[in-house]
């Protein structure tokens, strides 16, 4: 069964650096994700795409401060120079046999 | 630019049907699937199902067969997400977005369900 596991939390300081986790289930390392943001009390803004390799693709006006990177059946994002507006829940998300999945978040508090 | 405006929804009764449209501009509409993700309270999002504006093939998430009915009107550049015999929690903010990495969202449309 396809599942995505992301950690219920994280933080990181103003200014520093951070990696949100999305783990794949086993036997789906090879699949695509991607990352979506939601600031408090708005709708889910599309992050980026993250291939297997590695490779990333951002969305529409994504700072640069936003990459991202792959490791087995990890997906990683990477927030560099976090700012106050970071804070918000990140949700990965992929498809499988015609069947999408999210993960269930990862919150992150800026301190 | 792309996107996806949201209408419907409101207020519904237990055991009356919602009906929330989602109208698509900016792109070729036939070339890309419209899903439906929704988020109850305080809640992650939860995937539903997805339309093929181009044959209007349809597959749900298994929670949601035989309650939720996906169309499309290819003129109007429109996708239609009815749900029905609702209940109590189903109330949530129901968002379209555009497949298949859901780069572009729609602004979400709450439903509430009184208890």
């Amino acid at each position: 069964q396809l599942v995505l596991t992301q950690s219920p939390s994280a933080s990181a300081s103003l200014g520093a650096s951070v990696r949100l986790t999305c783990t794949l289930s086993n036997g789906h390392s090879s699949y695509a994700i991607a990352w979506h943001q939601q600031q408090p009390e708005k709708g889910p803004r599309y992050l980026m795409k993250v291939t297997s390799d590695g490779s990333y693709t951002k969305g529409d006006e994504i700072p640069d401060r936003f990459s991202a990177f792959s490791s087995g059946a990890e997906r990683y994002l990477f927030i560099s120079s976090v700012q106050s507006d970071d804070e918000a829940d990140y949700y990965c998300q992929t498809w499988g046999s015609g069947t999408w999945v999210f993960g269930g978040g990862t919150k992150l508090t800026v301190l | 630019q792309v996107q996806l405006v949201q209408s419907g929804a409101g207020v519904k009764k237990p055991g009356a049907s919602v009906k929330v449209s989602c109208k698509a501009s900016g792109y070729t509409f036939t070339d890309y699937y419209i899903h439906w993700v929704r988020q109850a309270p305080g809640q992650g999002l939860e995937w539903m199902g997805w339309i093929n504006p181009n044959s209007g093939g349809t597959n749900f998430a298994q929670k949601f067969q035989g309650r939720v009915t996906m169309t499309r009107d290819t003129s109007m550049r429109t996708v239609y997400m009815d749900l029905r015999s609702l209940r109590s929690n189903d109330t949530a903010l129901y968002y379209c977005a555009r497949g298949p990495y859901l780069a572009y969202w729609g602004q979400g449309i709450l439903v509430t369900v009184p208890s």
